[in-house]
């Protein structure tokens, strides 16, 4: 596709739901990443995958976060028994190559997490 | 040392007039330092980015100034337009790494 593509663009979920949200990066890019931006904050760094490996996920603040990209193209985060303090905007980038300046980050427009 | 400390947090420009947004950084070995732009209800989107060998670089109305021994770089719009009113986040990383550190943001509103 043209962009990266993230859905949904809306989820509410009740507090201890468990939710999935996908990124669709652009075609060929072998950097995916995942970032949680809190409400009038920067984006946070929660995890990285070069192709299908997670090479890092020092960034995801529990056990409850897991993300996977299997085939190396479309990725899964996904939040076990949601807690309100998961609320945020969740975005993904892909980047065509593995090095931070070599490339830039292109974002999805996110997916807005509320939890009640 | 990892922290980016953007300023200020929000900003007010008269139409015409020039926006300057401010950033600071202590990680010595950041060498790639992009801006990005972010309409509401969107990701975040690059607009330009510096590497320390230069103190300024010009796109279209544009501008980043580095200044290495400060550890600070600053981006400046000229003739601001409504149609620049965005966040604007800082960031910084190490070329070769793929972590990128953003600034938190400064909210511009340019005034018709």
């Amino acid at each position: 596709g043209a962009g990266v593509s993230q859905s949904p663009r809306y989820k509410v979920a009740k507090r201890g739901q468990d939710v999935a949200l996908r990124c669709d990066p652009i075609s060929g890019h072998v950097s995916l990443f995942w970032y949680q931006q809190a409400l009038g904050q920067g984006p946070e760094f929660l995890t990285y995958f070069q192709n299908e490996a997670q090479l890092d996920k020092s960034g995801l603040p529990s056990d409850r976060f897991f993300a996977e990209r299997p085939e190396g193209s479309v990725s899964t985060l996904k939040i076990q028994r949601t807690q309100q303090e998961d609320s945020a905007v969740y975005l993904c980038a892909s980047s065509i190559s593995t090095g931070a300046a070599n490339s830039p980050l292109h974002f999805g427009n996110g997916t807005r997490l509320t939890v009640t | 040392q990892q922290q980016v400390k953007q300023s200020p947090q929000s900003l007010i420009v008269q139409k015409g007039g020039i926006s300057i947004i401010n950033c600071a950084y202590e990680n010595t070995a950041f060498d790639y330092f992009p801006w990005y732009q972010q309409f509401p209800g969107k990701g975040p989107a690059l607009l330009i980015a510096i590497r320390p060998d230069v103190s300024e670089k010009k796109e279209g109305r544009f501008t980043i100034s580095f200044n290495k021994s400060a550890k600070q770089f600053s981006l400046h719009i000229m003739d601001s337009q409504p149609g620049d009113s965005a966040t604007y986040f800082c960031a910084a990383s190490i070329t070769g790494t793929y972590k990128y550190i953003f600034g938190t943001g400064t909210r511009l509103k340019v005034l018709a």
